[in-house]
């Protein structure tokens, strides 16, 4: 079983519409990390968080520790949002180790 | 442009052959990671670099050989590899370890 799970595995979405991916971990961590991969596989670093909440532009993500989980939040979602969302989680051991989720791909129509 | 790059970005490669990765990241970075993507299966570290000394390897096989020459600069050397070592192969470097990953755009490698 993978220490990191994302829900749903593939998201379709009408422009316009509210967009939830969930991001759950089963162990401690320092800090957890969405990831946006687009078709040919470059990967861009969304959001590194530790607690709390955060927001850039129409991307928002939020975390609860107690509860090991995450969430990214996509408003007015967009064609060009079309990608894979990933969630990855330092376990604050081994420097700068990653624990990845499977991904979501997420298709927005126009 | 993320400020790290990869080459080649395609390799197509025989069993015996005998190739190398290459990564630079002009950022300053002092950490260094290469990846692997396969199908259907989630990112999985192989290598960590820390000032040019290698700090974890994730029981990758010998067929797979990194070195760090310099903070700048990762290679992986690969020899006899596997049909099933195709997959998109990842560098990503950070500042010290603990901060944001900055990602290149991976090498596609097929291995016949």
């Amino acid at each position: 079983k993978n220490e990191v799970e994302q829900s749903p595995q593939n998201l379709t979405a009408q422009e316009g519409e509210f967009i939830t991916i969930n991001c759950s971990y089963s162990v401690g961590i320092s800090a957890l990390h969405w990831l946006q991969q687009h078709p040919g596989g470059g990967i861009v670093s969304l959001f590194m968080l530790s607690s709390g909440k955060k927001k850039h532009g129409r991307l928002i993500a939020t975390i609860n520790i107690q509860e090991k989980h995450s969430s990214l939040h996509i408003t007015a979602s967009h064609p060009r949002d079309s990608a894979v969302y990933i969630c990855a989680v330092n376990r604050g051991s081994t420097l700068g180790r990653l624990y990845f989720g499977r991904g979501t791909q997420l298709t927005v129509w126009p | 442009e993320t400020g790290v790059t990869q080459t080649p970005r395609h390799l197509v490669m025989g069993m015996t052959n005998k190739k190398s990765l290459k990564c630079e990241q002009h950022l300053g970075h002092n950490a260094m990671y290469w990846y692997k993507q396969s199908a259907k299966k989630p990112l999985e570290l192989m290598f960590v670099y820390s000032l040019e000394e290698r700090v974890e390897n994730n029981s990758v096989p010998s067929r797979f050989s990194p070195e760090c020459p310099n903070s700048s600069h990762l290679f992986l050397h690969l020899h006899t590899l596997q049909p099933e070592d195709s997959a998109l192969y990842l560098c990503a470097s950070s500042p010290t370890g603990r901060e944001t990953q900055y990602f290149g755009p991976g090498t596609r490698l097929l291995v016949l």
